[in-house]
């Protein structure tokens, strides 16, 4: 059974328009998220991650949010930009100092210009 | 600074032939990862080392597969004998500490016919 689903393969935005990238976990044990980006032939790149004291963190264009209650995160990106589109995938972990990540299955993000 | 690298960066090989993956972590990360990508089951760990040492391999699939980290710099992933059903992406990923972001190498394709 996935803990971390990301329920849209694919995505498609529009240049300039708002990028939001969903995430949902079912283990409420995970205190820590991270999403990590994915250019083709290329290995993950570590993007932005929030903890769960939090329910926002920021980081430039990248925005992400976390809902606790409804088990439930997001990224934004704006403006999106052509050079944003890659695979973006969302994980967790459960416990401080723990090195075990869950991941998604990834979304596909496409940005037309 | 160089990232983690892998070699090689795609492997095709017929079933029952030995294969070895290996890769060269950050300089200065204690913390190593291996991890297999497939369409069906997405990024699963395999194996975490800490300071050389594996911590754990609950994630390797079976005793065909087996992973050495003889010093701090380099690591590598055995597969013998191979089977189709190994093909997919393995990547390394290092950390300068187990609950720091992941820093993923570009991956080894491996196709095994």
């Amino acid at each position: 059974d996935q803990q971390v689903k990301q329920n849209s393969p694919s995505l498609s935005v529009q240049e300039g328009r708002i990028s939001i990238l969903n995430c949902d976990y079912t283990n409420s044990m995970f205190d820590y998220f991270l999403w990590y980006k994915k250019y083709p032939a290329e290995g993950p790149t570590f993007l932005i991650s929030i903890s769960s004291i939090k329910d926002k963190n920021e980081d430039g264009r990248f925005t992400v949010f976390l809902n606790k209650s409804a088990k439930h995160l997001s990224l934004h990106i704006v403006p999106s930009q052509p050079g944003d589109s890659a695979v973006y995938f969302c994980a967790a972990r459960s416990g401080a100092g723990s090195y075990q990540l869950t991941f998604g299955k990834g979304t596909k993000l496409s940005v037309i210009p | 600074d160089a990232g983690v690298i892998q070699s090689p960066r795609h492997e095709v090989t017929e079933m029952g032939q030995e294969v070895t993956l290996r890769c060269k972590p950050i300089s200065g990360h204690n913390s190593l990862f291996w991890y297999r990508q497939t369409m069906m089951r997405g990024l699963e760990l395999l194996i975490y080392f800490n300071n050389n040492v594996p911590i754990d391999d609950s994630g390797m699939p079976e005793d065909r597969f087996s992973a050495k980290m003889p010093n701090a710099s380099f690591s590598t992933l055995k597969i013998q004998p191979s089977e189709p059903r190994d093909s997919a992406v393995y990547f390394c990923a290092s950390s300068l500490v187990q609950d720091q972001p992941q820093h993923f190498g570009d991956g080894t394709r491996l196709s095994i016919l």
